[in-house]
């Protein structure tokens, strides 16, 4: 596509449900990233994908929180037993690789609200 | 630890006139990238500029110009000219594991631009 894709844009949830929240990269962009931006913050950096390797998970903040990225393309986070600190715009990029010279692109986000 | 400490959460400009937005950080990497964002209401993150920390000449996109102080550990954003369009939250970035997009950021300056 165009550009990186996030599904849906915005998204209401009861407290204690389970949430997927869905990233489109770029085509042909091998590395992909999931932000979360709480309100009022920067962005906090939570799980990162390169090719095939093992992902990065050191930035999810509880075992609630986990992803997958399928045939190294399309990748959903997906958030267990929803709770209200969890309401934050969810921020995905992806860029074509590791190299020094590569830049992440940025999708518009999901903003999840949990109520 | 690295760290992206923005001290100003608002600034204002009159247009056509300049303004300087100041980013502090650290990082125990050797070599690095520094980004300046921009993030309008819609939500996506744009880059604006970036500075590899080994060259010393300061980097420039048209309007936009930073003052690189690497021994200070200093990142300011220049904004000449400034247009109602730059309005924006700002958000200043370091990269670490040698990958543009493990990012770490500050909290933001928030651009306001008065006609």
């Amino acid at each position: 596509g165009a550009g990186v894709s996030q599904s849906p844009s915005n998204k209401v949830t009861e407290k204690g449900k389970d949430v997927e929240l869905r990233c489109d990269p770029i085509s042909g962009h091998t590395a992909l990233y999931w932000y979360r931006q709480s309100l009022g913050q920067g962005l906090e950096f939570l799980i990162y994908f390169q090719g095939n390797s093992a992902p990065d998970k050191s930035g999810l903040p509880s075992d609630r929180f986990s992803a997958e990225r399928t045939g190294g393309s399309v990748s959903t986070l997906t958030i267990q037993r929803t709770q209200q600190e969890d309401s934050a715009v969810y921020l995905c990029a992806s860029s074509p690789g590791t190299g020094t010279f590569t830049e992440a692109f940025f999708g518009q986000g999901t903003r999840l609200t949990v109520v | 630890a690295q760290t992206v400490t923005q001290s100003q959460p608002e600034m204002s400009v009159q247009e056509a006139e300049t303004v300087t937005l100041s980013c502090t950080y650290d990082t125990s990497e050797s070599d690095y990238y520094l980004f300046w964002y921009k993030q309008p209401p819609s939500r996506q993150m744009i880059l604006v500029i970036r500075q590899e920390a080994y060259k010393q000449q300061n980097a420039t996109e048209n309007r936009f110009s930073v003052n690189f102080q690497k021994a200070a550990k200093s990142f300011s954003l220049k904004i000449s000219d400034s247009q109602l369009g730059d309005a924006a939250m700002y958000f200043c970035a370091s990269n670490y594991g040698g990958s543009q997009g493990n990012l770490i950021f500050g909290k933001g300056t928030k651009l306001s631009v008065k006609p």
